[in-house]
């Protein structure tokens, strides 16, 4: 089967640093997603990974390890706009989505 | 390119009416739409993909007969929640793919807000 974990939620200061970590185990993979989801809209897209490594994109930069089952998504210099929730998501070998919980992000000044 | 948009944005109707929500693809074609939905303070959960042409294929749980999708063309799939009821009161997105130089990457529309009083 297939299962992905990232925390619930994690807190952060304005300017500051913070990862934010996926685990998966699955018997088929076409790629990892980040999404970003503020409340009460629908996910935008950060990244995409297929491939082992580090993708890096403005602010934001997301990791791949398929031997590990492990990726993060990095955010640099918080903003207080980072503030939202970080949905990883699998691609399966049907081409098929398999979310995460999701993992909220709260920012302080 | 690859905008997906939604309408309504927002709906409130009464127990026992059937709501309709469309999803359309504005500037690509869109080869599969997914239909999703989301409680408050939980992730996506997928209701059902559709395929332009074929009947959609639901996920378990969800019962065909009362959330119809209808993918009549590559540009449009709809959503028909029939006999609502307040416990189908929730946040329903659509995707789709068919664009993109990553393979099947979904495109979401900005959701609907549905609330059955």
């Amino acid at each position: 089967g297939q299962n992905i974990d990232q925390p619930t939620e994690m807190t952060a200061t304005e300017g500051a640093i913070v990862q934010i970590n996926c685990t998966y185990q699955t018997s088929g993979f076409n790629g990892l997603f980040w999404y970003q989801q503020h409340a009460g809209e629908a996910p935008t897209f950060l990244s995409y990974n297929v491939l082992d490594g580090l993708e890096e994109k403005g602010r934001f930069s997301s990791f791949l390890s398929r031997y590990k089952g492990y990726s993060y998504l990095l955010l640099k210099e918080l903003q207080m706009k980072d503030s939202a929730s970080y949905l990883c998501a699998l691609m399966d070998s049907n081409y098929q989505l398999i979310w995460g919980a999701g993992t909220k992000l709260i920012i302080k000044p | 390119g690859a905008v997906v948009s939604q309408h309504p944005s927002w709906v409130i109707c009464k127990s026992g009416t059937s709501v309709k929500i469309e999803c359309r693809s504005l500037d690509f074609q869109a080869t599969t739409m997914f239909w999703y939905r989301q409680f408050p303070k939980q992730s996506l959960m997928l209701m059902a993909t559709s395929n332009e042409g074929s009947k959609a294929t639901y996920e378990q749980g969800v019962e065909k007969d009362k959330f119809l999708i209808n993918h009549a063309s590559l540009t449009l799939s709809t959503l028909t929640v029939t006999s609502a009821h307040p416990e189908d009161s929730s946040f329903y997105i659509c995707s789709a793919s068919g664009y993109s130089g990553i393979p099947n990457e979904q495109f979401f529309g900005p959701g609907t807000r549905l609330t059955v009083l």
